[in-house]
Order: structure tokens, then sequence, then C-alpha cells
């Protein structure tokens, strides 16, 4: 069974250009989630999407920040535009049943 | 403060040694879970205890859980060099909020060959 992927692995770019991370979750895996770590803080969470709907998104952090799911399969994550303070790794999430997270290996983020 | 604080925040020991790492939090929970980073590579999971259970053992792994004192523990027991990583401790608090984790700063952990 594939994991859960993420697309870059790595971005750099520069303040005020637009990243979009990409999140393909476990196959059949009906919830999904966004967490971040900024750099010597704490990995926080961002959102929760069941299937298509967010189920709570009171994690992101402004209005720069846009998840989508349509379809309920892959997610993005769109970043327009980037602040020095959105460095950071960005990890998704996959659960069947909402309670063990299967993480990805995370998109490092630095924004110049 | 946050909700899953970690101690130590760094543990160097050598291999064979066991490894102890505390976590503390602030709120009624779910479930805590915890886990494993190795550099560069995305979290996994490695185990998860629910609030009405005590202790959990997972292979060479150990977790105890208080909450009367809002404080977990992860022993790793014979530490090998393989085991050199960050281990994150992670609440749930269930309810409306099920499935959104809260985590820990980490403690780094290096084991020494």
């Amino acid at each position: 069974e594939a994991g859960v992927t993420q697309f870059p692995s790595h971005s750099v770019i520069e303040k005020g250009q637009t990243v979009t991370l990409r999140c393909d979750p476990i196959s059949g895996h009906d919830n999904l989630y966004w967490y971040r770590r900024v750099m010597g803080k704490e990995i926080k969470f961002l959102l929760h999407f069941v299937k298509e709907s967010k189920q709570d998104e009171s994690g992101m952090p402004n209005n720069r920040f846009l998840a989508e799911r349509t379809g309920g399969t892959y997610s993005t994550l769109k970043v327009q535009p980037a602040e020095l303070e959105d460095s950071g790794v960005y990890f998704c999430a996959s659960s069947q049943f909402g309670t063990v997270k299967y993480f990805g290996p995370g998109t490092r983020l630095t924004v110049l | 403060s946050q909700q899953g604080e970690e101690d130590p925040q760094a543990l160097s020991i050598q291999e064979g040694e066991n490894a102890t790492m505390n976590c503390s939090y602030k709120t009624s929970i779910n479930n805590l879970q915890w886990y494993r980073q190795n550099s560069g590579r995305g979290l996994v999971h490695l185990i998860l205890i629910r609030s009405n259970e005590r202790e959990k053992h997972s292979g060479r792994l150990r977790v105890t859980l208080d909450t009367s004192k809002k404080s977990s523990s992860l022993l790793i027991t014979a530490s090998r060099a393989a085991d050199t990583a960050s281990y994150f401790c992670a609440t749930d608090l269930g309810g409306t909020s099920y499935g959104k984790l809260t985590f820990g700063q980490g403690t780094i952990l290096t084991v020494h060959p």
C-alpha cells in the first residue's frame, strides 16, 4: 500500500511569489490533514478535510493560505503571496477513521 | 505553554541503554500518540494510548499515561543507533476536535554506537 505522498519535497521561492503544495493521501482515506512546522516551533495543525469538505480550518494562519480537495482525493495548499514567516515544513496526513495518522514526508518551503 | 510539552529537549545515550522521554499536557484528552521523525523524513506513528489506558507496549516501546498528572512517558529499551531521531508526543482532544493533533516540540534522541 502506497503511503501519503507530497510534492514537491523542497521549494525555494521569493517573497511575494505563489507556491502550491500537493498531497496525495492513502487511497480510501476520507480524512486529510495539513500541518506545519516552522523552524524551532512545534508542529501545528492547519486544517482537516473529510472527503472534499473542510471539517476544521481553524489552524490556517491567514487568508494567504488556500487549501482545496476537489473530488475528495488529493489536496493542494496554495500560499499566495508567500511571506518570509511561511518558511517551514508542511506535512500532510491521512486517516480512515480519524485517530491514527499516516504522515507524508513533508514539503520544505523556503521563502527568501 | 503548549498543550504537549516534552522533556528532555535532547537526550544522548549509548547503544543498549534505555531512553525515557516525557510529555505533559494541559487539558483532558481522548488519546495520546507518540511519533518519530528521522532527519528529513516524515512522521512515523509509533503508538497510541487512550485516556482509559495506563500502559501499552509495542516491541521495545513502553508508553505510560497518567491522566491525573496529565503526563505520559515513552521508554525505548535496549536502544540502537537506528533509534536516533526526534520523538514527538501528540494529543487528541476528541469531541469536536477529534483527529486534530496537538504536538509537543519534541525530544531529539541520539544513540551512539
